[in-house]
């Protein structure tokens, strides 16, 4: 149980567009969803908390007009990285807790972002 | 604020042998949730062990077992009979119980090295 899906695993694209990261909870209803970023051989980094059917909570520092969430259903949140740059080149990590077990954050693969 | 501290930032271990990794916190509460998430080089988060705070027995899952010192602040993981796929990124997290969608607060990690 607590299995949480991300896609894409891997995108690139060019500077100046918008790319999407699916989060879903396969098998249990994910009451939040964090958001995280990687940076090589660091820790992670929250970015922003979600709650279904609420805005987001952002870090601070973290620019929510550049990072769009949205956590429309109890099993999926996206994030648009909007008008990407090469510095926003990093991975990206996803995590749900709900369902059973509340406190635990289950994780997904994580998404590598490449910005030409 | 919560701060978690990881003072290996790498570790090594032959293989069947016992290894422990360290963690202390500072926190000024007394409920609170910490747990061990592993991060292999496919670079998925996954839940190792948890510990409530509140729960004087260690948390043990299998051959991973913790040495919770509450007074001292101190979360330490013990990996017995090593094995080969236990080779990675190890992070250990701090959260908080006030309220159901608290965020965990991560150590810098320890790389664990498994030898022949």
């Amino acid at each position: 149980g607590a299995v949480v899906s991300q896609h894409p695993s891997w995108v690139i694209c060019k500077s100046g567009t918008s790319v999407k990261i699916e989060c879903r909870s396969l098998d249990f209803q994910a009451t939040t969803m964090f958001w995280y970023r990687q940076f090589p051989k660091q820790s992670l980094m929250l970015m922003a908390t979600s709650n279904e059917g609420s805005k987001a909570t952002y870090e601070q520092g973290v620019e929510k007009d550049k990072f769009l969430i949205n956590h429309a259903s109890l099993t999926l949140s996206t994030l648009t990285v909007t008008s990407a740059h090469p510095e926003d080149s990093s991975f990206y990590i996803c995590s749900a807790a709900g369902g059973w077990d509340q406190e635990t954050q289950y994780f997904g693969p994580g998404t590598r972002l490449l910005v030409l | 604020a919560q701060t978690v501290t990881q003072s290996q930032p790498e570790m090594s271990v032959q293989e069947a042998e016992t290894v422990t990794l360290s963690c202390t916190y500072d926190t000024s509460e007394s409920d609170y949730y910490l747990f061990w998430y592993k991060q292999p080089p496919s670079r998925q988060m996954i839940l190792v062990i948890r510990q409530e705070a509140y729960k004087q027995q260690n948390a043990t899952e299998n051959r991973f077992s913790v040495n919770f010192q509450k007074a001292a602040k101190s979360f330490s993981l013990k990996i017995s009979d090593s094995q080969l796929g236990d080779a990675a990124m190890y992070f250990c997290a701090y959260r908080t119980n006030t309220g159901t969608a608290s965020k965990l607060t991560f150590g810098t990690g320890t790389r664990l090295q498994v030898t022949l």
